[in-house]
């Protein structure tokens, strides 16, 4: 199985911050057709997951432009600039290129 | 508007079986492939099948812990989505979602208890 790190854990954070959190997978993650299905959701509080990113980079329906992803292969980030207190809660990062899919163990996001 | 519902949860004894159905609307269902995801009490996500389209002759995938116990299907008559969880254990105790291809659409979840 593919084994998706997440780093930091946690992280504690002002609103307005800028914060990053990593991705690293242990097989890469580009596809045959030579797309990359590396995907980041975040699941506030009490709430099902949603996405916010897809395919390592693109915004999903509605997600504000404060979030942006990069990476490629194996080594993927998530940037939140400017924090604000809707963003709170655990983020995860999630690869469909392989079965099984795989989480990772996710990053909560927290006030400071 | 997307909307997914997940019932079927409840409190089942170890050994015992459950279906759970997962009844969409506002989207093209049958363009998408369907995953049942779960997430046990306090812990993080955990993939549990797929199901893809016709286009892709209704394939699925299983994860490997729950491969023999678990039957995943659709009726794209009806745009829904069920899993059969069967020789139910502990462990399986978790909120079970619903969720499109690529984790773009989530259900509210249904929670399935197994305990004596």
């Amino acid at each position: 199985d593919v084994v998706m790190t997440q780093t930091p854990p946690s992280l504690s954070v002002a609103i307005g911050q800028s914060v990053s959190i990593s991705c690293k997978s242990s097989q890469s993650l580009v596809y045959s057709d030579g797309k990359t299905y590396l995907h980041w959701l975040l699941q506030s509080p009490g709430r099902s997951p949603k996405r916010l990113i897809y395919q390592v980079s693109n915004l999903g329906s509605g997600v504000p432009d404060r979030f942006s992803g990069t990476g490629s292969q194996k080594d993927f980030t998530l940037k939140i600039s400017r924090v604000e207190a809707e963003d709170l809660g655990v983020y995860y990062c999630a690869q469909t290129t392989h079965f099984p899919n795989t989480f990772g163990a996710g990053t909560k996001l927290e006030l400071k | 508007e997307v909307q997914i519902l997940e019932t079927g949860g409840g409190l089942v004894k170890p050994g015992g079986s459950l279906r759970l159905s997962c009844a969409t609307s506002g989207f093209n269902f049958n363009d998408y492939f369907m995953n049942w995801v779960r997430q046990a009490p306090g812990k993080g996500l955990e993939w549990v099948a797929q199901i893809r389209n016709k286009n892709y002759n209704y394939a699925t995938y299983y994860a490997e812990s729950l491969e023999g116990r678990v039957t995943i299907s659709r009726d794209d008559s009806k745009s829904s989505v069920y899993l059969q969880v069967s020789s139910l254990r502990a462990e399986d105790t978790a909120i079970y979602y619903c969720s499109t291809g690529w984790f773009a659409y989530w259900g509210q979840g249904t929670l399935v208890t197994v305990s004596s």
